[in-house]
């Protein structure tokens, strides 16, 4: 099991560029989240995915975020235009199963963003 | 949602064991307690849960208060791979916000020689 894989580990861009996050959540899991963590706000949850649908996205900061999962494999998490305050740690979850309030979320390593 | 109270920070020295609590004195009872921690440059990763009864497993132990007002993440022998931020994290199963798991700021552990 290779678990929640996220890409980039690490980006830097400079503010007004596009930023793509990556996420491949874990075989089998059929939900999927994407936090963001910072020193000042800690861990918040962005949005999260059902069976490939977006249930919540009432954490996306703006517009400026978008979060897509064409299929049960894949999620993007895009910042467009990006800037300073976006800088941040983006984690990528997954779970199996119904909402329970029981099962579990697997993280991923996580994608350090820095705009400059 | 029920919210959670935990210290901001403890110390342990290594070998020894750690007692983590957390207040939770709203708690429904259809909440379950979760806990997760994270390592420095790393994700959260899932402890242990429960729901009424004290539970065990490879890492850690639950302790659940009869009330269920209060909780207490048992580490049994601290090593210095266990310094971490330890979130202790409830969720409602019917209210359908169990998908939104909630972190606080959580307990940062400092495990020493």
């Amino acid at each position: 099991d290779a678990g929640v894989i996220q890409s980039p580990r690490h980006e830097v861009t400079e503010m007004g560029q596009e930023v793509t996050l990556r996420c491949k959540p874990i075989s089998g899991h059929n939900s999927l989240f994407w936090y963001r963590q910072t020193m000042m706000r800690g861990l918040e949850l962005l949005i999260y995915f059902n069976n490939n649908v977006p249930i919540d996205d009432s954490g996306m900061p703006e517009d400026r975020f978008s979060a897509k999962m064409p299929n049960a494999s894949f999620s993007t998490l895009k910042i467009q235009p990006s800037e300073p305050r976006d800088s941040a740690v983006y984690f990528c979850a997954s779970r199996k199963g119904v909402d329970t309030g029981a099962n579990v979320l697997t993280f991923g390593a996580g994608s350090r963003l820095t705009v400059l | 949602d029920a919210k959670t109270t935990q210290p901001n920070s403890m110390e342990s020295n290594e070998e020894e064991p750690v007692h983590l609590p957390c207040n939770h004195s709203t708690i429904s009872g259809t909440d379950y307690i979760h806990w997760y921690r994270q390592l420095p440059s790393q994700g959260p990763e899932y402890v242990i849960h429960g729901l009424t009864s004290n539970v065990n497993n490879r890492m850690a132990s639950l302790a659940i208060a009869e009330d269920r007002k209060s909780s207490t993440l048992i580490l049994h022998r601290a090593t210095l791979r266990d310094a971490a931020v330890y979130y202790c994290i409830l969720r409602d199963s019917l209210t359908g916000t169990a998908s939104k798991l909630t972190f606080g700021t959580g307990t940062r552990l400092q495990v020493t020689l």
